[in-house]
């Protein structure tokens, strides 16, 4: 089956500094992934959609140029927090989906940011 | 615009006892509906979907799901639950426009009592 691939599962880092999170897409194609913020106890919240070789839909409220996302091929998106802070410290998970597969959609293990 | 509604924030459950997890969406035209599970540091995994036809959809793990238009629901059922089965679930309903964005519910706690 579609299987996602999310690294790293776990990074600290310090106020100031960016992180980047990878989301690869192992056994299929994903024209589009979606990136999610989820705050402890609480649902998932949609931050942008990305198409292959195009520039990030953002949902409104999250800023693009702190959460700069990156969908360069069919297998790889990447989102960056830049000069984070520790309001930023979340779970982060990504999404792919691809056509030919029946609107389906599979997710990533999920990165735990912490910024300290 | 679309949303769902998980009226039940916390549900506990003896191990064997059946279960019903309620979803409610609101959506102007037939909704592409999806039931996910999440466990404690983990990325979601689908349960089952429905997107047309028969109204009553099986899942993996022994779940299944009935879709019922006059209510605007999607509940989750299982007939015996196992200590396993406790974590998150997340009812979600998909738009077929504007990138097939998921919007999701506010999730159900699952507790299995031993």
């Amino acid at each position: 089956g579609a299987v996602v691939s999310q690294h790293p599962s776990r990074v600290i880092c310090k106020s100031g500094t960016s992180v980047k999170i990878e989301c690869r897409s192992l056994d299929f194609q994903a024209t589009t992934m979606f990136w999610y913020r989820q705050f402890p106890k609480q649902s998932l919240m949609l931050m942008a959609t990305s198409n292959e070789g195009s520039k990030a839909t953002y949902e409104q409220g999250v800023e693009k140029d702190k959460f700069l996302i990156n969908h360069a091929s069919l297998t790889l998106s990447t989102l960056t927090v830049t000069s984070a802070h520790p309001e930023d410290s979340s779970f982060y998970i990504c999404s792919a989906s691809a056509t030919g597969i029946n609107y389906g959609y599979t997710f990533g293990s999920g990165t735990r940011l912490t910024v300290v | 615009a679309q949303s769902v509604t998980q009226p039940d924030i916390h549900i506990t459950v003896s191990e064997g006892a059946s279960l019903e997890l309620r979803c409610n969406y609101s959506y102007g035209a037939t909704p592409y509906l999806f039931w996910y599970v999440q466990s404690p540091g983990q990325g979601l995994q689908l349960l089952l979907k429905y997107f047309s036809g028969d109204t009553l959809v099986q899942g993996i793990k022994g779940f299944e799901a009935e879709f019922k238009r006059s209510q605007s629901s999607f509940n989750l059922r299982k007939p015996s639950v196992h200590w396993s089965d406790a974590a998150e679930y997340f009812c979600a309903v998909g738009s077929t426009g504007g990138g097939n964005k998921l919007t999701f519910g506010t999730g159900t706690q699952l507790k299995v009592e031993l």
